[in-house]
């Protein structure tokens, strides 16, 4: 079974820019995260799609922070305008349903710096 | 608020001894529990959950522990192996109508040849 797929793996924007990321989840999984990990600490979750609804965005910054998930497959995130702050790994998770825990399944990340 | 810490930031031990990794949650209300693996450079891996009407569960090689009595939660891996090495976390989930983890920071498990 092919993983949740995440590109780009790395990304360096100056402050002010603005960067998406790209998450492929793995195929039949109906839900699908978002998460934020800053060095050092655990992932925190910004935004959680069931199909191509949200289900939960109470931690997405969403003055600057936006996530689609227009046809219930693939995901972007963007951030616009970036901030030094929002340097971290974010995460794509996907799992089969919004009420089994079981097969949730995170990418490798991408990488953002801000500088 | 919410919070799921660890007590000990870094463990160290040899390869060949038992690791323990513990962790501490907030909130009672928490009704499933996973561990996480997470190796440089990759997302977190799971190694073993436990919902909160069991007390104990058994993997390959690791064991998790819950006391509801004092929120916390251990993994026990036996026989540690270089592979091993890694920032381990604990995830906790609350139920209801979204599967949103809330993690604790992350121990760092260095195993010694």
């Amino acid at each position: 079974e092919a993983g949740v797929a995440q590109s780009p793996r790395y990304k360096i924007i100056e402050k002010r820019q603005s960067v998406a990321f790209w998450c492929n989840p793995i195929s039949g999984h109906a839900t699908l995260y978002w998460y934020q990990q800053i060095l050092g600490q655990g992932p925190k979750l910004l935004i959680q799609f069931q199909n191509n609804g949200v289900v939960d965005d109470s931690q997405l910054p969403k003055d600057r922070f936006s996530a689609e998930r227009l046809k219930g497959v693939d995901s972007t995130l963007k951030i616009q305008p970036a901030k030094l702050e929002d340097s971290a790994v974010y995460l794509c998770a996907s799992s089969p349903a919004a009420v089994s825990l079981r097969g949730y399944t995170f990418g490798s990340g991408t990488r953002l710096t801000v500088v | 608020g919410e919070s799921v810490g660890l007590h000990l930031p870094t463990l160290s031990v040899q390869e060949g001894d038992n690791s323990i990794i513990n962790c501490a949650y907030s909130n009672s209300a928490s009704d499933y529990f996973i561990w996480y693996k997470q190796e440089s450079g990759k997302g977190p891996q799971f190694i073993i959950d436990i919902r909160s009407n069991m007390d104990k569960r058994q993997g390959q090689r690791v064991t998790v522990l819950l006391n509801k009595t004092v929120k916390h939660l251990s993994l026990q891996i036996a026989a540690t192996q270089p592979g091993d090495s890694a920032v381990y976390f604990c995830a906790e989930n609350h139920g209801g109508a979204t599967n949103k983890l809330i993690f604790g920071t992350g121990t760092l498990l260095a195993v010694q040849p």
